[in-house]
This record gives C-alpha cells, structure tokens and sequence, in this order.
C-alpha cells in the first residue's frame, strides 16, 4: 500500500492568515493527489484534484502543487469557513488511501 | 445534481454482518465513466477506503477487509450495497458511498454518512 504522510498533524492559525499543509506518498503517484475538507460531522468535500484542479465552487484562494512524491494545499488569507479538517488522498493505485488529516483551528 | 443517501441498521452485534445501501439519484449507476465506492471513518480518525464496484460488473476491495466484504449493485433501484462480515467493535465507523471518475478517481460525490456502532 502506498502511504500517505500529511503534517502538519493541526495548524493553529487567524483569520487572513496564509498556511500551507503538506502530503509525502511513500511512492511516487504521479499527479493522482487529491485534497478534501472535512467540517465536523459532514461527508469530506473534494477541494482539489489531480494536485491543482480546483473542484467547482470552490473559493481561489485554496490551491495545489506538487509532483511525484511531494504535495502541498495552501490557503490564502483564510476564511472563518475555513477552519475544518484537511485530507489529501492517493488514487493512483489500490487500496486507495489517505493521509491522517490536519485539523486547522482558529489561533 | 448526484445525490448518495446511506441507510441501514446503526446497530450490529459482534460476528454479525453489516448491511449498507447506498442509493444513487441524478445520476445512474449504470454509467461506465463511473466507479462506487464506499469509505469508513472511525470516530476521530481518519478515512480507510473499503472497495469499489463499476459499472461492467468488476470489483476490488481494500486488502486488510477483503476476505469479510462484499459489494454488489442492483441497477433496477440504482442502488449499491456493502456486506462486512464477522464484525468487531473496530468495524464501528461513519460509512460513505461515494462516487469516484474514471479519469483521477477522486472522490466527487458522497453521502453524509451513517454511523454504525457494533456493540451486543
């Protein structure tokens, strides 16, 4: 299985602020990365696909980058909406997984 | 608009069998431009995908549950479903159907979930 390793495992952070969270594969998955948000008690929502595709409706200040083994989400000038769990996700080659998440909270 | 709905029992007793359907709408399962899924997530962990079903009739399940689960379809409801068997407590998670492309195979679609403790 392909393992995925996000950090940071949580981000405290304020509002307008500029994160970035990062995803290493064990191998490499070529552009096969996904990122998802997760709000407390919700399905997770596709944010990103294929490292910098931005799904529909979803806001330009998220963005992707990345290649082969190395990944990153950034979000600029954060939103109170913002604030939730990210994950990114391996689709290249089964069993599909993902990465432990990373909890962003409001500093 | 594809919508997934999840539903079955939210209580299943040690070494029974765990029965989910997903029910597609907006869309039909039929699609071959389509894979379904079905993802868990313990409380405050992260997410395991179970395995998928498409559309010609092919599955492939998560190695670590393969030998328990089961997915299979009924077009005619445009329904998919999960059997685990032989649970534990640690079978006890939210379940997601979700639909994934045939393109990056990312997860676009899901349901909201449904909670499913295994407890006597």
């Amino acid at each position: 299985d392909i393992q995925m390793t996000q950090s940071p495992s949580s981000l405290s952070a304020s509002v307008g602020d500029r994160v970035t969270i990062t995803c290493r594969a064990s191998q490499s998955i070529s552009n096969y990365l996904n990122w998802y948000q997760q709000r407390p008690g919700k399905a997770p929502d596709l944010l990103i696909f294929g490292v910098f595709n931005l799904q529909s409706g979803v806001p330009s200040r998220f963005s992707g980058s990345g290649s082969g083994t190395d990944f990153t989400l950034t979000i600029d000038s954060l939103q109170p909406d913002d604030f939730a769990t990210y994950y990114c996700h391996q689709s290249y080659s089964s069993p599909h997984t993902f990465g432990l998440g990373t909890k962003l909270e409001i500093k | 608009q594809v919508q997934l709905q999840e539903s079955g029992p939210g209580l299943v007793k040690p070494s029974q069998t765990l029965s989910l359907t997903c029910t597609v709408s907006g869309g039909s399962i039929n699609s071959d431009s389509y894979y379904w899924n079905w993802i868990r997530q313990p409380a405050g962990k992260g997410l395991e995908w179970i395995g998928r079903f498409y559309s010609i009739g092919s599955t492939r399940y998560n190695p670590t549950l393969k030998s328990r689960v089961t997915i299979s379809v009924d077009t005619s409801k445009n329904q998919f479903s999960l059997r685990l068997t032989s649970v534990t407590a640690a079978d006890t998670a939210v379940y997601y159907c979700a639909r994934s492309g045939d393109g990056g195979y990312d997860f676009d679609y899901w349901g909201q979930g449904i909670l499913v403790t295994v407890s006597s």
